[in-house]
């Protein structure tokens, strides 16, 4: 089975930093993902790792050690638009690929 | 812009009807998931369509059916609805490689089922 685990709330204020961290167990392991998603929307794409490392993209970058089954997404210079909730995701294969979703962690950001 | 559209956008139904819910996918994309996400949950993943074959399946009975069409666009239907099955569904289309990964999202059909 596969099974993700990522803190179901974060509180932040303006220009801060914060990290959110994803441990996971699965049957296979071919990369992590992040998604962002506000209220009543869809999820949209924020990094993919396959590989161990940091990748950046602007304000938020995101982490993989696959020896540890962990990653985390780091958002930079917090805004107020930034307030969502971020899912980690497991694609377990790249043959038949689809998504594990954890359950999300809501970020407040507040003034 | 994900190109990823769904309809209808909202939705009400008795327990026990039949409902059938459509994407219409990125273009270029031949690959469709569809996804079910409960309130406060992240998306639990139900099948997947690859050239208009069912390609993998999550945990969810066969009442949960599935067609993808020529022009990649595609449906989800489920019959004898229950309580439970109200949720957000989302349908996502994927591009990909081994190294890249990226699944895109149309908004989603609320689902309430009474």
């Amino acid at each position: 089975g596969q099974s993700l685990e990522q803190p179901s709330e974060v509180t932040a204020v303006e220009g801060a930093i914060v990290q959110i961290n994803c441990t996971y167990q699965t049957s296979g392991f071919y990369g992590l993902s992040w998604y962002q998603q506000h209220d009543g929307g869809a999820p949209t794409f924020l990094s993919y790792n396959a590989l161990d490392g940091l990748e950046e993209t602007g304000r938020f970058s995101s982490f993989l050690s696959r020896s540890d089954s962990y990653g985390y997404l780091l958002l930079q210079e917090l805004q107020m638009k930034d307030s969502a909730s971020y899912f980690c995701a497991v694609r377990a294969d790249s043959g038949y690929s689809t998504l594990t979703f954890g359950k999300g962690t809501m970020l407040l950001v507040s003034p | 812009e994900t190109g990823v559209t769904q309809s209808p956008t909202h939705l009400i139904k008795t327990r026990g009807q039949q409902v059938t819910l459509r994407c219409s996918s990125q273009s270029g994309h031949n690959t469709v998931s569809w996804y079910q996400q409960a309130l406060g949950q992240g998306p639990q993943f139900i099948f997947q369509y690859y050239r208009e074959e069912e390609n993998g399946r999550g945990n969810f009975p066969p009442r949960f059916s599935g067609l993808q069409f020529p022009n990649y666009s595609s449906e989800l239907n489920v019959n004898a609805l229950e309580l439970d099955d109200s949720a957000l569904y989302l349908c996502a289309s994927t591009t990909g490689t081994e190294a890249y990964y990226e699944q895109y999202f149309g908004p989603g059909t609320r689902l309430t089922v009474t």
